[in-house]
């Protein structure tokens, strides 16, 4: 059964604070993604990755960084974070060798910051 | 740039009745139409995909259908049940890229 895991499900933070979100996946995909989603905006893309160490900025990248490592793990950082950033992160995979682009996502992190 | 428009953004119907989901994209070279349904505490989920070359797919209860010319495609579901209750995702993506551009979802209701 195909696997994306994201570090924590509920997260609050203080404004300021540096933020880290984790994301592994266990099916051996290139590429993975971070998406935050919010009510009437569907889900934005912040950052993606096709490879180890590769990143490239999203729609909507200011204030977040990324970090790959590992071909498994996929990790968001808000710097500082800020009350505009309180939303849910969605991360994501995708085999990019198959014709069919089907995502597959991991649960979510409600984040909050204060 | 490249957009998805997704209509309505909220549906309510009775269980039995049909839903129909509707969605407008702006990049012509888009060529794979998936659909996802987000259930609560959940992350989306693929539930059925179009590519441009096809019409029509059907899924048992669930059915999508693509326009080229217009650059519409759209969700049906038939029979609804309960279980069918989510948030609905239609999105757009084109071969050979990374980015995949979703609209703002369907909040489906069925009531039993």
């Amino acid at each position: 059964d195909v696997k994306v895991t994201q570090s924590s499900r509920y997260l609050v933070k203080r404004t300021g604070e540096k933020v880290f979100l984790e994301c592994v996946q266990d099916m051996d995909h290139e590429n993975m993604f971070w998406y935050r989603q919010d009510p009437g905006l569907g889900l934005r893309l912040i950052y993606f990755s096709y490879d180890v160490k590769m990143k490239e900025k999203g729609d909507i990248p200011e204030g977040y960084s990324v970090s790959r490592e590992k071909k498994e793990r996929f990790s968001l950082i808000l710097e500082s974070a800020s009350t505009n950033q309180t939303s849910m992160y969605l991360c994501a995979s995708f085999n990019g060798l198959v014709a069919r682009h089907e995502q597959f996502f991991g649960p979510g992190t409600r984040l909050t910051v204060l | 740039g490249e957009n998805v428009e997704q209509h309505p953004s909220t549906l309510s119907v009775q269980e039995g009745d049909s839903a129909v989901i509707k969605c407008t994209y702006s990049d012509s070279a888009s060529n794979y139409f998936p659909w996802y349904k987000q259930e609560l505490g959940k992350g989306p989920q693929l539930i059925i995909d179009i590519r441009s070359n096809v019409g029509e797919k059907k899924d048992q209860r669930i059915a999508v259908t693509l326009n080229k010319t217009a650059k519409h495609f759209s969700l049906h579901i038939t029979e609804t049940q309960p279980e069918d209750s989510a948030v609905y995702f239609c999105a757009a993506s084109k071969t050979g890229g990374f980015k995949t551009i979703f609209g703002a979802g369907t909040r489906l209701f069925v009531k039993a």
